[in-house]
């Protein structure tokens, strides 16, 4: 079952843009958590937000959490070639299955030089 | 270097066979996991286990199977049964089975049925 859902699906941008990646998900969660992929490599985590936090940032990321309306945005200020992979949105998941996280299907990022 | 390893990078594998994918961390993380990636489906939960000789299964167990004899290692064998078995396999460990905690991923194993 999925529960994060990114959007949009593919994002391409030129080099010094920002990128803004959005995650709407539909039950309440403990956290939400971000996660990058370069092709064909595993998952490397970026950043994670608590229910009761509104804005994070690490870097040149901030990640913001409107519990509200049940979504997430991911923004990389001043994109660089290097930040071109897959984003995914990851969470918690509550009741039997304690412990692990659900993923989204992942935004494609593409940072053209 | 601390970190989590899976081998083989890519595995081939032929009508009826079973195989095994290897995983091993040595960040003393008490939770381990095995995910499932395809193209356009983002990632899939297969097994994960929260301690040393138990295991619970995910959201795609059928055709897998997992042992957790060690703190280090969980290894996942995919069985004949498996009728679609060509994917990309990632392995992730956690210090905690905790929602509040990130997880750490290897590099993956690309699987191809031959």
């Amino acid at each position: 079952s999925q529960q994060g859902e990114e959007d949009p699906q593919a994002l391409s941008i030129q080099e010094g843009e920002n990128a803004t990646m959005n995650c709407s998900y539909k039950t309440s969660i403990n956290n939400l958590q971000w996660y990058r992929q370069n092709s064909g490599r595993g998952l490397v985590h970026l950043i994670l937000i608590r229910s009761n936090e509104r804005e994070k940032h690490s870097g040149r990321l901030r990640v913001t959490l409107d519990t509200s309306k049940k979504s997430s945005s991911l923004l990389i200020t001043a994109s660089r070639a290097a930040d071109t992979a897959s984003y995914f949105c990851a969470t918690g998941r509550y009741g039997g299955s304690q412990g692990n996280l659900i993923f989204g299907k992942g935004t494609k990022l593409s940072v053209k030089p | 270097d601390g970190g989590i390893t899976q081998s083989p990078k890519y595995l081939f594998r032929k009508e009826g066979q079973n195989v095994t994918l290897s995983c091993e961390q040595n960040l003393n993380h008490d939770a381990m996991y095995w995910y499932r990636q395809d193209p356009g489906q983002g990632l899939r939960l297969i097994y994960y286990s929260q301690i040393v000789n138990d295991f619970q299964k995910g959201d795609i167990a059928e055709g897998y199977s997992v042992s957790r004899e060690k703190k280090e290692s969980f290894p996942l064998t995919v069985t004949s049964a498996q009728k679609n078995p060509t994917a990309f396999y990632l392995c992730a460990s956690s210090r905690t089975g905790s929602m509040n905690t990130e997880a750490f991923f290897g590099q993956g194993t690309r699987l191809t049925v031959v």
